[in-house]
């Protein structure tokens, strides 16, 4: 396990349609991240998991987004019904729960709402 | 309200000149604060991380300074290199309850031979 795997890397999907990202984090890491990044911005923080509980969730989070961590290893991250404006580099990060809490990103999802 | 602003937005710089990156910021109460690379396409990987206690942090030839009561940071890179050319990403994080962590928009930084 050398770090953070997601996928698919890139998603083209019409408006509409639902999508599913997956993500794996650092095995012994029990704290897992979403986020959402537009081009030319920073990171926007959308949810986070420490083991299987979601701990908080960011207003960016519409109704149309979930995320589950069911066994507290693996996450994924749903969007019903794309927009145009979904379309966006989707991240996710892990780390302990203690010390610095550096987060360790993964590749990324890049989706594309036609 | 917290913020994590960055400048300038984008840098050209010449192989093998230095350059330094600003960040400020209104996070409160402070926790630490990081610079990340982000390769075009890619995640975000760290750099440095600094603590209220740290003023300043090298990695290789990036050092990273930190003055907590000005709340402001910079990033400095020495002798560039092409591989240098991506976003650097200040993220500065808050020790209260609940999760806070706030990514400034980056500094997008071109190297060019």
């Amino acid at each position: 396990d050398t770090g953070v795997s997601q996928n698919p890397r890139h998603k083209i999907t019409k408006r509409g349609q639902n999508v599913t990202f997956r993500c794996d984090p650092i095995s012994e890491h029990n704290r897992l991240y979403w986020y959402r990044q537009t081009l030319g911005q920073g990171p926007e923080f959308l949810t986070y998991f420490q083991n299987e509980a979601q701990l908080e969730k960011s207003r960016l989070l519409s109704d149309r987004f979930s995320a589950e961590r069911p066994k507290g290893s693996f996450s994924t991250l749903e969007i019903q019904r794309t927009e145009q404006g979904d379309s966006a580099m989707y991240l996710c990060a892990s780390s302990l729960p203690t010390g610095s809490h550096e987060q360790f990103f993964g590749p990324g999802t890049r989706l594309t709402v036609l | 309200k917290n913020q994590v602003e960055q400048s300038p937005q984008s840098l050209i710089i010449l192989e093998g000149k230095n350059c330094t990156l600003q960040c400020n910021y209104t996070v409160s109460p402070f926790s630490n604060l990081r610079w990340y690379k982000q390769d075009t396409g890619r995640g975000p990987v760290s750099l440095t991380i600094m603590t209220f206690s740290e003023n300043t942090k090298s990695n290789g030839r990036y050092t990273a300074t930190l003055d907590a009561d000005t709340k402001q940071s910079s990033l400095h890179i020495t002798a560039s290199q092409l591989s240098d050319s991506a976003s650097y990403i200040c993220v500065v994080t808050s020790n209260t309850g609940g999760f806070k962590t706030i990514f400034g928009a980056g500094t997008r930084l071109f190297v060019k031979a």
